[in-house]
């Protein structure tokens, strides 16, 4: 079974810093990865993913991340957060053997002081 | 479209009652899932759906979980007796059937039980 690790649970960070979270995942074979979004009292929404192709993915509101296969990482950026991405965000992976479920990490609290 | 309908949005209930949470996907979504998400265990898939049928309900706590689907737009999870332990938020999601599709969730149920 797949297991997905954010390391950092906690990142308190000022505005127009950069953001960088990590997720290691532990699967063999082949793979979809996410990063979903909660924002204070709110669902989840997916911020980007990755099927296949360019491993630098660019998704919504700024956020990029990278696949790296060899590493089984998948680090979400943003080179310049705002007071607005006070968030949960959270890494999930898909095993494309598994069907269309999710294997979500533990999720990162994110507060970016104004 | 509406989204990922839950009801109700908060439960608050005494211990050994019974609790019924419910779904409505996104019409055209042939995937159901129920999350429940904690401060401690984060967030857990308990079990999901395709095309009405439950694929995987290796995350149902114990016996006193329950889910249903007995058509393409409803969803229901009951628990019972309910505990204090139970105390959650409950989110569905939905999505097409392929691993290539997003999950979509609904805004949650808050359940308390006292």
């Amino acid at each position: 079974a797949q297991s997905v690790s954010q390391h950092n649970h906690h990142v308190i960070l000022s505005e127009a810093a950069s953001l960088e979270l990590g997720c290691n995942y532990s699967y063999g074979g082949t793979v979809n990865l996410f990063w979903y979004v909660q924002y204070p009292g709110q669902h989840l929404q997916l911020l980007l993913k990755y099927f296949s192709g360019d491993p630098l993915v660019k998704g919504i509101k700024g956020f990029e991340a990278e696949f790296i296969k060899s590493k089984f990482s998948f680090n979400l950026r943003k080179p310049s957060v705002q007071w607005s991405d006070t968030a949960e965000y959270f890494c999930a992976v898909n095993a494309r053997a598994a069907g269309n479920k999710l294997t979500f990490g533990g999720g990162t609290r994110v507060l970016v002081k104004p | 479209d509406a989204g990922v309908i839950q009801s109700p949005r908060h439960e608050v209930t005494e211990m050994g009652q019974e609790v019924t949470l419910r779904c409505k996907p996104i019409s055209g979504h042939n995937s159901l899932f129920w999350y429940r998400q904690t401060m401690m265990r984060g967030l857990e898939l308990l079990i999901y759906f395709n095309n009405n049928v439950p694929i995987d309900d290796s995350g149902m706590p114990e016996d006193r979980f329950s889910a249903k689907m007995p058509n393409a737009s409803f969803s229901t999870l009951k628990i019972q007796p309910s505990e204090p332990r139970d105390s959650a938020v409950y989110f569905c999601a939905s999505a097409m059937p392929s691993s290539y599709n997003e999950q979509f969730f609904g805004p949650g149920t808050r359940l308390t039980v006292l």
